[in-house]
């Protein structure tokens, strides 16, 4: 079955600190995988994909098929990336998006 | 940002009433998806249509309904509410080209009472 498992429904750091939200895959293809971001009161929106290697806001994230993870990090975490991570896997040629349950963010002063 | 547009906001309605969420986008892309949001669950499929004759149940369809009137519209019904469908539902769409990124609505907050 594809399943996206995002193990942490809570993370909480200190500003400046890493960050690291894990997110783990079930697929047997080749997967796109993207991490979307929730702000309090906002929509969805994307924050990276793994397909473009990109850093955005200071986030990077490897696929790592070996252990079919996806792990999103951070060197140092800021107050204004507190927020809702998604991680979701759209599986090869389907078009469809499957969401792991969410990890809430914290970044405390 | 008001590529995709959803109507109402938020809604109260009460249990056994006919409810309808809208969704429209300006993108001009012609797959769009219903998902609803719950605390601990996440997102969830409901329904999909990657063009105006294609339609597709996702993975928790029962209870709701879809029409896609347009490629910019795709609509959501509830034929008889009920208290478990009370959670955050959100359109999203994306378009054809290798990207496959969504975006999404602001998302319709519904309450079933």
């Amino acid at each position: 079955a594809q399943r996206v498992t995002q193990p942490e429904k809570l993370l909480s750091v200190f500003k400046g600190a890493p960050v690291e939200l894990k997110c783990n895959y079930s697929y047997s293809g080749s997967p796109e995988l993207f991490w979307y971001v929730q702000y309090s009161r906002q929509r969805l929106q994307l924050l990276l994909r793994h397909i473009s290697r990109e850093s955005i806001k200071g986030f990077t994230a490897d696929l790592n098929k070996g252990e079919t993870s996806f792990h999103l990090k951070k060197p140092f975490a800021q107050e204004e990336d507190s927020a809702m991570y998604y991680c979701a896997l759209s599986p090869g040629g389907t078009y469809k998006y499957i969401f792991g349950t969410g990890t809430r963010l914290k970044v405390l002063a | 940002d008001a590529d995709v547009t959803q109507t109402p906001r938020n809604r109260i309605t009460k249990t056994g009433k006919r409810i309808m969420l809208e969704c429209s986008q300006t993108k001009g892309h012609d797959r769009m998806y219903w998902y609803r949001q719950d605390p601990g669950l996440g997102l969830r499929l409901i329904y999909y249509s990657f063009d105006v004759k294609d339609i597709n149940k996702g993975e928790i369809s029962d209870g709701y309904s879809v029409s896609r009137q347009a490629q910019a519209k795709f609509s959501l019904s509830l034929e008889s509410a009920i208290p478990n469908q009370t959670a955050l539902y959100f359109c999203a769409t994306s378009d054809t080209t290798g990207a496959e990124v969504a975006f999404f609505g602001q998302g319709t907050r519904l309450t079933v009472v």
